[in-house]
């Protein structure tokens, strides 16, 4: 089945505790991006990747990294989480960039830091 | 900065046509894309208008004017399945993507 995979689902930790979400696919996309969801401001991009080898900024990077070392993995670390980044997190991934290339996403994880 | 306005809140009956309209103020543009988010779920893909125009796929249609930085998307013979939150996105460089606050579709019977 083709599917976006982000673990965990849920979590909850403390400030300045170092946690890294995954996100794998399965499709051979190439481009991936992770997201933030919070109540009344949409989604707001944090990293995307078009390939393995470009990896750049969105809207909200600070305080998060990303790595892409292979094609279906990419996962968001969060070095020292703070309270400010208790959100709703989701990957997502495409054939390739631009809005006309559907974007899969997964289940989401919800991070809560206390 | 890139910005895109959407109604917060729509209320239709089942059966009946709504419209959510979409604006948008971006540096760059390669087109409108349209996402559904159903409650505790993951959005996912609607529709997409590279060109002015219509598009048309089932219940659902979306539409694009350029030259206004203006787009919707239609949903026809509501039904309550309907009910979710709908984002219309951008993707102002060709690379990274800007979405809307989202718009909350609730279809009553």
């Amino acid at each position: 089945e083709a599917q976006v995979t982000q673990n965990p689902r849920y979590l909850i930790t403390v400030t300045g505790k170092k946690l890294t979400v995954t996100c794998s696919q399965n499709m051979n996309h190439e481009y991936m991006s992770w997201y933030r969801q919070d109540p009344g401001l949409g989604l707001r991009q944090i990293y995307y990747s078009m390939n393995v080898e470009v990896t750049d900024k969105g809207d909200v990077p600070e305080g998060y990294k990303v790595s892409r070392k292979e094609k279906r993995n990419f996962p968001l670390i969060l070095e020292s989480p703070s309270p400010n980044q208790t959100s709703l997190y989701f990957c997502a991934s495409s054939l390739s960039s631009g809005a006309g290339n559907e974007q899969f996403f997964g289940p989401g994880t919800r991070l809560t830091v206390l | 900065g890139q910005s895109l306005e959407q109604p917060s809140e729509v209320t239709a009956v089942e059966g009946a046509i709504v419209q959510i309209n979409c604006t948008y103020q971006t540096s760059g543009f390669y087109g409108l894309s349209w996402y559904q988010q159903h409650d505790g779920g993951a959005p996912t893909f609607l529709s997409y208008n590279g060109l002015d125009g219509l598009e048309e796929t089932g219940r659902f249609s979306s539409f694009l004017s350029r030259s206004d930085s203006y787009g919707y998307l239609l949903l026809q013979e509501l039904q309550m399945k309907d009910s979710a939150s709908y984002f219309c996105a951008v993707s102002p460089y060709g690379q990274n993507f800007v979405f809307g606050p989202g718009t909350r579709l609730s279809v009553l019977p």
